[in-house]
């Protein structure tokens, strides 16, 4: 099956931890994204990659990092330094329709909690 | 003012009604615009792209008004199973960073 997966489901981080979060595409998108989402409120960019070996800061970077060695994986870390962790981490990768127009789409989520 | 705004909700609606979601953005270099759904505690997923001429799929048909920066979700004949978040995604068209997600609008469709 072609898709978007996300793991763990659940993660469960301590005070100082720091703690990663795995996405594969087998899509063959080029683009990837990570968001996070509070309760009752929007998706907000965390970073993005449009190729491999590439990624940019999206409006909430302070106290994540993500690497792209492979354009199937994206993975996130949620380091020590973020101090309110607690949320629902969701990846995305986008695709180019033949008429142009992008498309997102998103893997399961990840719902991380701290202890 | 936030890029995306969409109605605050939620609504409540009986089956069967028909129900109507604005959505506004700020940016007027946008150049492409969805529909997500997203369930409680599940990722969005796309519903529908919508298109300057509006499109329908089913009950579902969007419009789009580039003038007045106004994008609409009418749901017809509604279901249990419509009960769900509807996200409004507009693409700036920046590269890399252009999907703006607005707030969402909670739908539940009471028996």
């Amino acid at each position: 099956d072609g898709g978007i997966t996300q793991s763990p489901k659940y993660l469960f981080r301590k005070e100082g931890q720091n703690v990663t979060l795995s996405c594969e595409q087998n899509l063959n998108h080029d683009a990837m994204y990570w968001y996070r989402q509070d309760p009752g409120q929007g998706l907000r960019l965390i970073y993005y990659s449009q190729i491999v070996n590439d990624f940019q800061k999206g409006d909430i970077a302070e106290g994540y990092s993500v690497s792209r060695e492979k354009k199937e994986s994206f993975p996130l870390t949620v380091t020590s330094a973020q101090k309110n962790p607690t949320a629902f981490y969701l990846c995305a990768s986008k695709r180019y329709s033949s008429g142009g127009q992008e498309t997102q789409y998103f893997g399961p989520g990840t719902r991380l909690l701290v202890l | 003012r936030k890029e995306v705004e969409q109605d605050p909700g939620p609504f409540n609606v009986p089956e069967g009604a028909t129900v109507a979601f604005n959505c506004t953005y700020s940016n007027s270099a946008s150049q492409s615009f969805f529909w997500y759904r997203q369930d409680c505690r599940k990722e969005p997923k796309l519903l529908m792209s919508v298109y300057s001429s509006g499109n329908e799929d089913g009950r579902f048909t969007a419009q789009l008004n580039r003038a007045s920066q106004y994008i609409s979700l009418l749901i017809r004949d509604s279901k249990l199973s419509d009960s769900a978040t509807y996200l409004c995604v507009v693409n700036k068209g920046d590269r890399g960073q252009n999907f703006v997600f607005g707030p969402g609008t909670r739908l539940s469709v009471l028996p």
